[in-house]
C-alpha cells in the first residue's frame, strides 16, 4: 500500500535535546511538508521541500531543521533552540502534477517534553 | 492577512441527525477549498475539494457548499455515524507558489448513540 509513513507514534524530548521525527513515502511525491498542530489552532507550516536536495523554510521555522537526501525521505529536527515543542507534528506530500495539488498527510508524531 | 474561520468550534448531535458545518475565509489569490476529516491521533484525510467555479460536491453522506462572491463554505453531514466523530477542517489553497495551505482551526464534531 502507497502512503507516508511518520515515526514514532509518540516522543519525549529531555531539556537541551535534539530529536529527530522520521517521514517517509512511497506514493513517489516530489514535494514534502511538515506541519505543526497544537489545539485549538489552524495546522502550520515548518518546512516544505519541493526537489531532492532543496528545502525552505515555512512560517515557523525557528528551532527546526530538515533534511532532503532521497525523494522518499524527509525528517524533521526539533533542536534545543525551541522552546515549546510540544505539540503534533505531520508530515505531508504532494506530487507535483497540476490536476492533482492534493496534499496527502501522515499519521502524525506527538512530541512531549520530560 | 489570510485567514479561515470555522464555527461552530465543537458540536454535538445525536446519531442519525444532519449538521452543517460552517468555514469563511479571506484568501487571496484563490485557488480551491478542501474539507479535510481528522480523527483523534490521525493525520487529516481529504473529503471534498472545489475550484472557484464549482458550488456543491458530494462524497457520500458529506456535501460540500462553496459561495466565492461572499467567501463562505458549508459541509453537511447527513445521517451521521458515530465514525463521524472527529474534527472537521476547512483548508483554502493559494494559487501558485508551492501550494501554500491555509489551515482553519477545525469543528470538533461528536456523534452520540
Amino acid at each position: 500500500d502507497g502512503g507516508i509513513t511518520q515515526s514514532p507514534k509518540y516522543l519525549f524530548r529531555k531539556e537541551g535535546q535534539n530529536v529527530t521525527l522520521s517521514c517517509e513515502q512511497n506514493l513517489n511525491h516530489d514535494a514534502m511538508y511538515w506541519y505543526r498542530q497544537d489545539p485549538g489552532q489552524g495546522l502550520r507550516l515548518i518546512y516544505y521541500s519541493q526537489i531532492v536536495n532543496d528545502f525552505q523554510k515555512g512560517d515557523i521555522a525557528e528551532g527546526y531543521s530538515v533534511s532532503r537526501e532521497k525523494k522518499e525521505s524527509f525528517p524533521l529536527t526539533v533542536t534545543s533552540a525551541q522552546k515549546n515543542p510540544t505539540a503534533f507534528y505531520l508530515c505531508a506530500s504532494r506530487t507535483m502534477h497540476f490536476d492533482d495539488q492534493s496534499q496527502h498527510f501522515g499519521d502524525g508524531t506527538r512530541l512531549s517534553i520530560l | 492577512k489570510n485567514q479561515v474561520e470555522q464555527s461552530p468550534q465543537s458540536l454535538i448531535i445525536l446519531e442519525g441527525k444532519n449538521c452543517t458545518l460552517q468555514c469563511n475565509y479571506t484568501v487571496s489569490p484563490f485557488s480551491n477549498l478542501r474539507w479535510y476529516k481528522q480523527d483523534t491521533g490521525r493525520g487529516p484525510v481529504s473529503l471534498t475539494i472545489m475550484t472557484f467555479s464549482e458550488n456543491t460536491k458530494s462524497n457520500g453522506r458529506y456535501t460540500a457548499t462553496l459561495d466565492a462572491d461572499t467567501k463562505q463554505s458549508s459541509l453537511h453531514i447527513t445521517a451521521s455515524q458515530l465514525s463521524d466523530s472527529a474534527s472537521y477542517i476547512c483548508v483554502v489553497s493559494v494559487s501558485g507558489g508551492y501550494n501554500k495551505l491555509i489551515f482553519g482551526a477545525g469543528t470538533r464534531l461528536a456523534v452520540h448513540p
